[in-house]
């Protein structure tokens, strides 16, 4: 168990609708990080959250959304989905304030038909 | 904005030979370097990493060197093992304007038994 856990695993939606994948740090860990992983595509970086707050923001598209809650778990809302968000979401944390030593989770593939 | 590069994109050698991993950053003001390991079908695990202070870190039969005045760092892997056989990410915290972990596109590494 890699300390940093995703849920659900596996998800599969129809285009048009709207998704919440979730995810809980390490314990001590203050910073999530959410990164997008398309078919033989890197590591998209989406967004950080820091102890609550939003530290930076990637390539993220206006139909997608983070909040980090008071218990540090983090979840990532996908809206208006579309063919093309179809990939594996992974999310990390770190206990700092930036991206160093980061541990990912399993991830959750997000299939939309 | 913030850019890795990473080559090759996929490398192939015999078990026991050596495989080396290039990439380079543009930011001038990255100051740490990770480098991760995926699995197929699993997360990426940090390997690992090198900070700006020093030139060079190994550990067992992976090594990372740092050129930070031409701004590329590279993974050395000697005496292959068909277990080896993944894809690898490296990594730059970029600094400008927030820091964030950015990843090149990866290299799949084969070894062939």
């Amino acid at each position: 168990d890699s300390g940093v856990t995703q849920t659900p695993k596996h998800l599969i939606t129809a285009t048009g609708q709207r998704v919440t994948l979730r995810c809980s740090p390490r314990s001590g860990d203050l910073s999530v990080y959410w990164y997008q992983q398309s078919l033989d595509q890197g590591l998209q970086f989406l967004i950080q959250y820091y102890n609550g707050e939003e530290r930076a923001k990637g390539n993220i598209l206006e139909r997608f959304s983070a909040q980090q809650f008071p218990d540090l778990h983090s979840e990532l809302n996908l809206s208006s989905l579309e063919l093309g968000d179809s990939a594996l979401y992974f999310c990390a944390s770190t206990p700092y304030n930036h991206g160093a030593e980061a541990f990912f989770g399993q991830g959750t593939r997000l299939t939309v038909v | 904005g913030e850019n890795v590069e990473q080559h090759p994109s996929t490398l192939s050698v015999q078990e026991g030979d050596s495989a080396v991993i290039k990439c380079t950053y543009s930011d001038s003001a990255s100051n740490y370097f990770p480098w991760y390991k995926q699995e197929l079908g699993k997360r990426p695990q940090l390997i690992i990493d090198i900070r700006s202070n020093v030139g060079e870190k190994k550990d067992q039969r992976i090594a990372v060197t740092l050129n930070k005045t031409a701004k590329h760092f590279s993974l050395h892997i000697t005496e292959t093992q068909p277990e080896d056989s993944a894809v690898y990410f490296c990594a730059a915290l970029t600094q400008g304007g927030s820091e964030k972990l950015v990843f090149g596109k990866g290299t799949k590494l084969t070894v062939n038994p």
